[in-house]
């Protein structure tokens, strides 16, 4: 069964580190991109980082640009987000999700994990 | 960054009812974009991608049209499991990657 299933999420204080894990089963990781996508509550969805499938090419938004980093491993099928001076708006659902295409670099998301929820709070 | 305005913004309707929910970007996108629907509780579920391709285990009364900046999502036969959260996305090789704002399909 093809999945992805996340983890790391908690609740920290504006400034703090938090670090998101996104396991991979059921498909050929390693030929796959993978993105993590935030839903802030009550509101709509937003594109945070890419990570090619082979990890040499990673994106991010103008939002999270130099506070997140995505890396992966394809020996554990595994990708991570690293996030570093947390800020209250970037409380929210964080869901990894991955491109519809083997070894392409723009698609659409076809499987998507459960997601995981950070909260940033004094 | 490529704005994506998406419309209505809630839509209410009957079981049975054709509906059409539509997204336009504020430059051309070629055929780079996708539909997902989400529900409470729920990740988003890909719909459509490239514009009008069905993804796999999709019922068919779901389709996608257009090309450039204007795009349309539609039901023909509104069933009850669709009512739900929908979001247009574009993926145009230029980052960054851009959803619309939603669709709620609420119950008329």
């Amino acid at each position: 069964q093809v999945q992805l299933v996340e983890s790391g999420g908690g609740v920290v204080q504006p400034g703090g580190s938090l670090k998101l894990s996104c396991a991979a089963s059921g498909f050929t990781f390693s030929s796959f991109a993978v993105n993590w996508v935030r839903q802030s509550p009550g509101k709509g969805l937003e594109w945070l980082a890419f990570i090619r499938f082979d990890g040499y090419t990673q994106k991010y938004a103008d939002s999270v640009k130099g506070r997140f980093t995505i890396s992966r491993d394809n020996s554990k099928n595994m990708v991570f987000l690293q996030m570093n001076s947390l800020r209250v708006e970037d409380s929210g659902i964080y869901f990894c999700a991955k491109d519809n295409t083997p070894r392409w670099d723009h698609d659409a998301f076809d499987i998507w994990g459960q997601g995981t929820v950070v909260s940033v709070s004094s | 960054d490529i704005q994506m305005t998406q419309s209505p913004s809630t839509l209410s309707a009957s079981v049975g009812d054709r509906v059409s929910i539509t997204c336009r970007t504020s430059q051309s996108i070629d055929s780079w974009l996708a539909w997902y629907q989400q529900k409470p509780g729920k990740a988003p579920k890909l719909l459509i991608y490239k514009a009008s391709s069905l993804q796999g285990g999709v019922p068919s009364r779901f389709s996608g049209s257009g090309s450039g900046t204007e795009f349309t999502l539609s039901i023909s036969s509104l069933q009850p499991d669709d009512f739900a959260t929908y979001y247009c996305q574009q993926y145009n090789s230029n980052y960054p990657w851009t959803f619309g704002q939603g669709t709620k399909v609420e119950i008329k």
